[in-house]
């Protein structure tokens, strides 16, 4: 079984749309995360949610609205996409409480392309 | 704030020689350091961790020591091998803080 499946694992999209991001983990961890990674590989943390409470909110535009509707789940949805959101969105896990974790469990990425 | 600096890549490498890959950070208080790796197409896995000075973290043949004095977490291996062709990412958790930086990543591609 997956620890941490994340759909899709493609998307292309045009700007201006709306799209939303599914995550879930089956490791029983309190603290969900969403990462963005560019195309020159740099690693960035957007949100973190621990038992569906709002954590980490890095600057990121509110036209990106994360939503936990328990604490296995973590989903991302974007309005009015941009072609500067184009990138691999990693949805990750930890075990640990408010502090989060220190061993993430990662998502295999979904690649996200704006047209 | 947290900041991690690892080498930049791609790096290439033949099989069998020798790995390092650098990675220094900036941050307050006493932090955790980690590297994770990415393989291709996969999620990122932890790697090896330390959580204090003077700590070696190890696995998979994978080495990294927990240098205070001069903040730096650089990750080796003796002798890489095909399979080890990946991203590898370097990161710190501070003291306190909630969340892990990281590195930007460095490709590391083995040749037979």
């Amino acid at each position: 079984d997956t620890a941490v499946s994340q759909t899709p694992k493609y998307l292309v999209t045009q700007m201006g749309n709306d799209k939303s991001i599914k995550c879930e983990q089956n490791l029983g961890h309190d603290t969900m995360y969403w990462y963005k990674q560019d195309s020159k590989k740099f690693l960035k943390i957007m949100f973190s949610y621990n038992n569906k409470e709002l954590i980490i909110n890095e600057t990121v535009p509110n036209r990106f609205s994360p939503k936990s509707p328990d604490k296995a789940h973590l989903n991302l949805h974007i309005n009015s996409l941009e072609l500067g959101d184009s990138a691999v969105y990693f949805c990750a896990s930890s075990q640990g409480g408010r502090g989060g974790g220190e061993k993430l469990f990662f998502g295999s990425g979904t690649q996200l392309s704006v047209l | 704030g947290d900041s991690v600096t690892q080498m930049e890549g791609p790096v290439t490498l033949s099989e069998e020689a020798f790995l390092t890959i650098n990675c220094t950070y900036t941050a307050t208080g006493y932090p955790s350091l980690f590297w994770y790796v990415q393989y291709p197409g996969e999620g990122l896995q932890l790697l090896l961790k330390a959580t204090k000075a003077d700590d070696k973290g190890s696995n998979k043949g994978f080495e990294a020591t927990y240098r205070k004095e001069t903040t730096s977490f650089h990750l080796e291996k003796g002798s890489v091998q095909v399979s080890d062709s990946a991203v590898y990412f370097c990161a710190l958790r501070g003291g306190g803080n909630e969340k892990l930086t990281f590195g930007t990543g460095t490709r590391l591609t083995i040749i037979p």
